[in-house]
């Protein structure tokens, strides 16, 4: 299994975009990288996925450089409501014995 | 869509009684389901994985007579805390994904979790 390393926390501003950076050095060829967000007594809730280059959805971009060896997590324009806990996770189901291994996460406090 | 409800959200107990947890995919068809648990201000930590009709595989260090899971069809699971104590008080989490799914076969949708208090 692929171990993520991940800044244990960040301060941000409202309005600023903020970028979280996961190192996963020993990533496997078939797994893929995917970000939850976790608010305090709520369980993780999907945010973005991808496996190189970049991704984006609704609510962040995904850039992956091209060995992959680690990932960032952008959310543009943070409000307080994004003040939570993001975890970074690799795998793949396809790969015999999957499953999903929690870092300690990112604590990303917003401040007005 | 990929909707997982998780019931009840808090349970308190006594000591000695066993709690039952539920896990439903409402959307989607769970061909496999975790158990997490967390404790306060720390990360989860998986306990089991289960796929639908065959035994739970458990995590090194927790007892599967303890924590029951039966993962009976493809949009439930359920987690039976056995004899509880107060050292299992905790914040239980499940989680469904839905192999089938092409693209999305990585992905897991959470339950809101349960805060289970033992007195």
């Amino acid at each position: 299994l692929a171990k993520t390393t991940q800044p244990i926390s960040m301060d941000s501003y409202e309005g600023q975009e903020v970028n979280i950076t996961c190192s996963h050095n020993n990533i496997a060829t078939n797994d893929y990288i995917t970000w939850y967000q976790q608010f305090p007594s709520q369980g993780p809730r999907f945010i973005i996925q991808g496996y190189k280059t970049k991704v984006t959805n609704e609510v962040a971009s995904l850039f992956i450089p091209a060995d992959r060896k680690s990932s960032t997590l952008s959310l543009p324009r943070v409000s307080l409501s994004d003040t939570a806990v993001y975890y970074c996770l690799v795998g793949d189901i396809d790969t015999g014995g999957f499953k999903t291994i929690f870092g300690a996460g990112t604590r990303l406090f917003v401040k007005a | 869509g990929a909707v997982v409800s998780q019931h009840p959200s808090r349970v308190i107990c006594k000591s000695g009684t066993s709690v039952k947890i539920e896990c439903r995919s409402l959307d989607f068809q769970a061909t496999t389901m975790f158990w997490y648990r967390q404790f306060p201000k720390q990360s989860l930590m998986l306990m089991a994985t289960s796929n639908e009709g065959s035994k739970a595989t458990y995590e090194q260090g927790v007892e599967k007579d303890k924590f029951l899971i039966n993962h009976a069809s493809l949009t439930l699971s359920t987690l039976t805390v056995t004899s509880a104590h107060p050292e299992d008080s905790s914040f239980y989490i499940c989680s469904a994904r839905d192999g089938t799914s092409g693209k999305q076969k990585n992905i897991q949708y959470f339950g809101a979790g349960t805060r289970l208090s033992v007195l």
